[in-house]
């Protein structure tokens, strides 16, 4: 089974710091990883994904993430944080085509001025 | 989200009503999907198509009937609901159903109140 852990239910950050949203997961195989953001009364919106190569994946908006095998981790982050980045943030995993997207349970981000 | 729409936004129903939510994309995708988004709960994914063949279902109750007539249109059938289907319902569609790098792209989602 596969599965996607976000350990924060909330991050909290100024304006102008950087930022980092964690992820880690549990597969049998070789990950795909997905990063989505949902803002209020939206859909989920694409920011970026690991599918194999480098590990340091860039995004939108200025996101990006680091897939790390060892600790199975795939956390996103943001040099400098905007106000506007304040949104729900779902980390994903899926391992082959047999297998669904599975959704961590999301980590809200919030930005303060 | 241009590129897959969802109407409508959204829909207050009693239990003994029918309704149905659409979806339809715009970017030639061959596979479909509908997930169910309630509070404080991970992502459920409901079913899936490939190419108007439903090829998943994860348990659904079958008070909820898809329906995917061409590979650009998702319809979800709603009949004799309860309170707890109340929830943002999410469309989303991909290139490939069977490639687990392809990316799934979501709608608006359809935030459905059941009364």
């Amino acid at each position: 089974a596969q599965s996607v852990a976000q350990p924060e239910d909330q991050v909290n950050v100024a304006e102008g710091n950087p930022l980092t949203v964690k992820c880690t997961y549990s597969v049998s195989g070789n990950p795909y990883l997905f990063w989505y953001v949902q803002y209020p009364n939206r859909g989920l919106q694409f920011l970026l994904k690991y599918i194999t190569g480098d590990n340091l994946v860039k995004g939108s908006y200025g996101f990006e993430a680091e897939f790390n095998k060892s600790q199975t981790s795939f956390h996103l982050k943001k040099p400098s944080a905007l106000v506007s980045d304040s949104a729900l943030y779902f980390c994903a995993v899926r391992v082959s085509g047999y297998s669904t997207l599975t959704f961590g349970k999301g980590t809200m981000l919030l930005v303060s001025p | 989200e241009t590129g897959v729409t969802q109407t409508p936004r959204h829909l207050v129903m009693g239990m003994t009503n029918k309704k149905s939510l659409k979806c339809e994309q715009h970017l030639g995708h061959n596979a479909m999907y509908w997930y169910k988004q309630s509070a404080k709960k991970p992502l459920e994914l409901m079913f899936v198509y490939s190419l108007e063949e439903r090829v998943e279902n994860n348990s659904v109750p079958s008070r909820f009937s898809p329906e995917c007539p061409n590979s650009s249109h998702l319809f979800l059938h709603l009949h004799t609901l309860q309170p707890e289907d109340s929830a943002l319902y999410l469309c989303a569609s991909s290139q490939e159903a069977a490639r687990a790098g392809d990316t799934q792209y979501f709608g608006p989602g359809t935030r459905l109140t059941v009364l």
